[in-house]
């Protein structure tokens, strides 16, 4: 079964600065999906960036870009130019293309950015 | 609607009752899942519905969990016999077909809280 380890549980930035979560998955798919989530306090999921395993380019959204290793099994995202309303829970999640009904959710990492 | 629509936003029950809880995903969408979330944790998969089929529904976690998408559209989540360890916020996601590269979309969750 597909497992995804998220290692911080909380991590925080000063606005303008650059922040990087941390993301480990296991899996014995070659091929699969990996997403970022954010989670703000209206609790509703949003998807900031996706990466198709079978991609070795690392997928990049505006300030948002991922480092995505996938002989090591890691998937970092990485924030630019941090902002306030940055601050929110950020889930790691794993879909498989053989099994493609389940996302499977890190446990979360709670950002904070100080102004 | 523009989003996934989910009411109540917020239930209170005591234990032993029963709650249902509705899911009105994005009209046109095929695929909805229900996830539950527990407080600081990541979201863990219940059930998924393929149209009005139910294919997978193996994160139920017991038979007191009940979900149906009679016409392919709207979806309702009941749970019997309520306990305190149901006490979490379900998510439901749509998606727009059943591959996975179909970004799934959330709703702002129900909060059920189990006095």
């Amino acid at each position: 079964a597909q497992t995804v380890t998220q290692s911080q549980p909380e991590m925080s930035v000063q606005e303008a600065e650059t922040v990087t979560l941390s993301c480990t998955y296991d899996t014995s798919e070659s091929d699969y999906y990996l997403f970022w989530y954010k989670q703000p306090p209206s609790r509703q999921m949003i998807l900031v960036i996706r990466q198709e395993a079978y991609k070795q380019q690392n997928a990049t959204e505006n300030r948002f870009s991922v480092n995505f290793q996938k002989a090591a099994k890691s998937f970092s995202l990485k924030i630019s130019d941090s902002q306030l309303g940055d601050a929110a829970m950020y889930f790691c999640a794993y879909r498989s293309l053989l099994n493609t009904d389940k996302l499977i959710f890190g446990t979360g990492t709670r950002l904070q950015v100080f102004p | 609607g523009a989003g996934v629509s989910q009411s109540p936003r917020y239930k209170v029950a005591k234990r032993g009752q029963d709650v249902a809880l509705r899911c009105d995903p994005i009209s046109g969408h095929v695929s909805l899942f229900w996830y539950q979330q527990a407080l600081g944790q990541g979201p863990e998969f219940l059930t998924y519905f393929q149209n009005e089929a139910q294919l997978d529904k193996s994160g139920l976690p017991s038979d007191r969990f009940f979900a149906e998408r009679p016409e392919g559209s709207v979806s309702t989540l009941k749970i019997q016999r309520t306990q305190q360890e149901d006490s979490a916020v379900y998510l439901c996601a749509s998606s727009f077909s059943d591959r996975g590269k179909s970004p799934l979309h959330f709703g702002n969750g129900t909060r059920l809280t189990v006095t």
